[in-house]
């Protein structure tokens, strides 16, 4: 069972650069979201998708952008990274209905130099 | 202000001793879902134990149990005999309705979470 799928697992990136984080899964899920994780901050939503073809913000939407063509595929776009994106980022997936949890990927670390 | 609030920056424990790691929230909508993770030094995320706004009975899985109370909005995590393995971060979360996309679409918030140390 593969579950939720993140790559890369590291990256380097210089100011300025663009990169797609990469985001599948494999569970049929309508719902799928990004994090990221500072120390002292917890998990701050980045952006979310209901379904296929629909995507919102979340808390800290600023510098990322992301599409939902499939349901197995949430890819997180950073447009011009910025050392404040320095951050672990996770991507996320439950089933539809109000107590099933949220499976996550294994994470990437970005450093943004 | 914040949804999720975690007091405890940090904890110790004796293994095989039981501990409560606090969690308050909130929330003025009466169906909301409450959820526990942990994040071991190898950075996945682990779910752990759920709590659903209506549930009369606090949940239990194992050894975790949720200490559920309600008007206090409150949802401490009880681990028991606590182990080794125990050392972790501990997040909780809480998931309201989406009044964009219905009751079950909302999204899960996190508190800063809680280092537990376990020691031998």
């Amino acid at each position: 069972n593969a579950g939720v799928t993140q790559t890369p697992k590291f990256q380097v990136l210089k100011t300025g650069q663009s990169m797609t984080l990469q985001c599948a899964q494999d569970m049929n899920h309508e719902y799928m979201s990004w994090y990221r994780q500072d120390p002292g901050m917890g998990l701050r939503l980045i952006h979310y998708s209901v379904g296929a073809g629909i995507t919102d913000q979340g808390e800290v939407p600023n510098g990322y952008n992301v599409s939902r063509s499939t349901t197995e595929d949430f890819p997180l776009r950073l447009l011009s990274a910025a050392p404040s994106q320095t951050s672990v980022y996770f991507c996320a997936s439950r089933a539809t209905g109000s107590g099933t949890e949220a499976f996550f990927g294994q994470g990437t670390r970005l450093t943004v130099v | 202000a914040q949804k999720i609030t975690q007091t405890q920056p940090g904890m110790f424990v004796q293994e095989k001793e039981a501990v409560t790691l606090d969690c308050t929230y909130d929330t003025s909508d009466q169906s909301y879902g409450l959820f526990w993770y942990k994040q071991p030094s190898s950075g996945e995320m682990i779910f752990l134990i759920y709590q659903g706004s209506y549930d009369e009975q606090n949940a239990t899985e194992g050894r975790y149990s949720l200490n559920f109370q309600k008007a206090r909005k409150s949802a401490n995590l009880v681990i028991s005999a606590s182990q080794l393995g125990d050392s972790a971060m501990y997040f909780c979360a809480m998931r309201e309705g989406s009044r964009v996309y219905g009751g079950s679409q909302g999204n899960l918030i996190f508190g800063k979470g809680t280092k537990l140390s376990v020691k031998p």
